[in-house]
């Protein structure tokens, strides 16, 4: 298995709060990705990282933000969360874009 | 955009009966596209993708996939499903020059009936 963690792997928090998570992989991997998974929507991107410091957007960016500052880690900041945050949040990497991606075990983040 | 319609929301199929997951996607040039199976509480695995070349594609734990451009089809296919492929498929298809953002359909929930 691809060295990926995910952390935390549960949170419950309250809107208006501040959430960050982080994924941290040890397998060097250029592309790193998040994704959330919503009932009915499949995965959609959020934001993807080709880089250290490298960022784009994907389809849901709106009220997250993301930083890449190592090549191993890759931090997801909920600025002040809202409800319809609540969601899974995958994390994966990929060595190069068309390649296989690689998913974390995911977090659960509930907002109150 | 590129997008990827999965119609089968849900399928159930008989232990020992052949199975086949529709995908459609919508995309300019030739596509980049990917299979992927999440198990519950589990994170994706990727099960086949097809970039160019022989359009029918083998992948792991018995699955295939053809590609059909007239179609805009990548439908998977397995002869005979066992109790452990019940899960949930996804299609994906990689947008940009190197597919270096892969946008998924909604999934199909596959349920095995004993």
């Amino acid at each position: 298995d691809a060295g990926i963690t995910q952390s935390p792997r549960h949170k419950v928090t309250e809107t208006g709060t501040p959430v960050t998570l982080r994924c941290h992989q040890t397998e060097n991997h250029r592309y790193m990705y998040w994704y959330r998974q919503d009932p009915g929507h499949g995965l959609r991107l959020i934001h993807y990282s080709y880089g250290v410091k490298d960022t784009d957007k994907g389809e849901v960016s709106d009220g997250y933000s993301v930083s890449r500052s190592k090549t191993e880690d890759f931090l997801l900041t909920l600025e002040s969360a809202t409800s319809s945050q609540t969601s899974v949040y995958f994390c994966a990497i990929s060595e190069s874009g068309a390649e296989t991606q690689y998913f974390g075990p995911g977090t659960r983040l509930l907002v109150l | 955009a590129q997008s990827v319609t999965q119609p089968d929301i849900h399928i159930t199929v008989s232990e020992g009966a052949s199975l086949e997951l529709r995908c459609n996607y919508s995309y300019g040039a030739t596509p980049y596209l990917f299979w992927y199976v999440q198990s519950p509480g589990q994170g994706l695995q990727l099960l086949l993708k097809y970039f160019s070349g022989d359009t029918l594609v083998q992948g792991i734990k018995g699955f295939e996939a053809e590609f059909k451009r007239s179609q805009s089809s990548f439908n998977l296919r397995k002869p005979s499903v066992h109790w452990s492929d019940a899960a949930e498929y996804f299609c994906a298809v990689g947008e940009g020059s190197s597919a270096s953002k892969i946008i998924f359909g909604s999934g199909t929930r596959l349920s095995i009936r004993p």
